[in-house]
């Protein structure tokens, strides 16, 4: 178990739809990421938040938005949900200063009908 | 010049063999090269990590070697065990704390 926890595990919806995806990050770790990893392909990098910042961005799509509140929890945000969005994401956290090891969460499993 | 170029895509070896997996990048700004190991249905956790003033780090069965002016790094699993068999994944840091994975790399080791 890595402390880092996601919710829902599953997640079922339909075209145009929004979700939430909530990440809660080990207890003193104050950098969070998300990432999408689709069937084919590896890790996405979406983005990062630091202490409640934007602190990197990747391949994030304009239809998705994050972030992080006061307590380091994080929310991703997924509206007008396509086919194509249908993936694997992962929340990560790293401790202070440190960004090296990242502790990934389990993953929420989106599924777009 | 962002990416991080893994092979082989999937790797199938012995009880007993040894596993290699590569990658290679471009931007000679990454500064940090963890491995990752992936279970089905599990997120993935950091296997090895090495920094590139070091050419090789090893832990247990797994080692990492790492060739900074061919700009590739690898690696190594000895004496692979069918519980090693998982998707592995390098990745790449940059200064900002963006981290780049590789396609990942499926390894299934026969008993």
């Amino acid at each position: 178990d890595s402390g880092v926890t996601q919710t829902p595990k599953h997640l079922i919806t339909a075209t145009g739809q929004r979700v939430t995806l909530r990440c809660s990050p080990r207890s003193g770790d104050l950098s969070v990421y998300w990432y999408q990893q689709s069937l084919d392909q590896g890790l996405q990098f979406l983005i990062q938040y630091y202490n409640g910042e934007e602190r990197a961005k990747g391949n994030i799509l304009e239809r998705f938005s994050a972030q992080q509140f006061p307590d380091l929890h994080s929310e991703l945000n997924l509206s007008s949900l396509e086919l194509g969005d249908s993936a694997l994401y992962f929340c990560a956290s790293s401790g202070q200063g440190a960004g090296e090891t990242q502790y990934f969460g389990p993953g929420t499993r989106l599924l777009v009908l | 010049q962002q990416q991080v170029k893994q092979s082989p895509q999937s790797l199938i070896v012995q009880k007993g063999g040894i596993s290699i997996i590569n990658c290679a990048y471009e931007n000679t700004a990454f500064d940090y090269f963890p491995w990752y190991q992936q279970f089905p249905g599990k997120g993935p956790a950091l296997l090895i990590a090495i920094r590139p003033d070091v050419s090789e780090k090893k832990e247990g069965r797994f080692t990492i070697s790492f060739n900074k002016s061919a700009k590739q790094f690898s690696l190594h699993i000895m004496d692979s065990q069918p519980g090693d068999s998982a998707t592995y994944f390098c990745a790449a840091r940059s200064g900002t704390y963006k981290y780049i994975f590789g396609t990942g790399t499926r390894l299934k080791v026969l008993a």
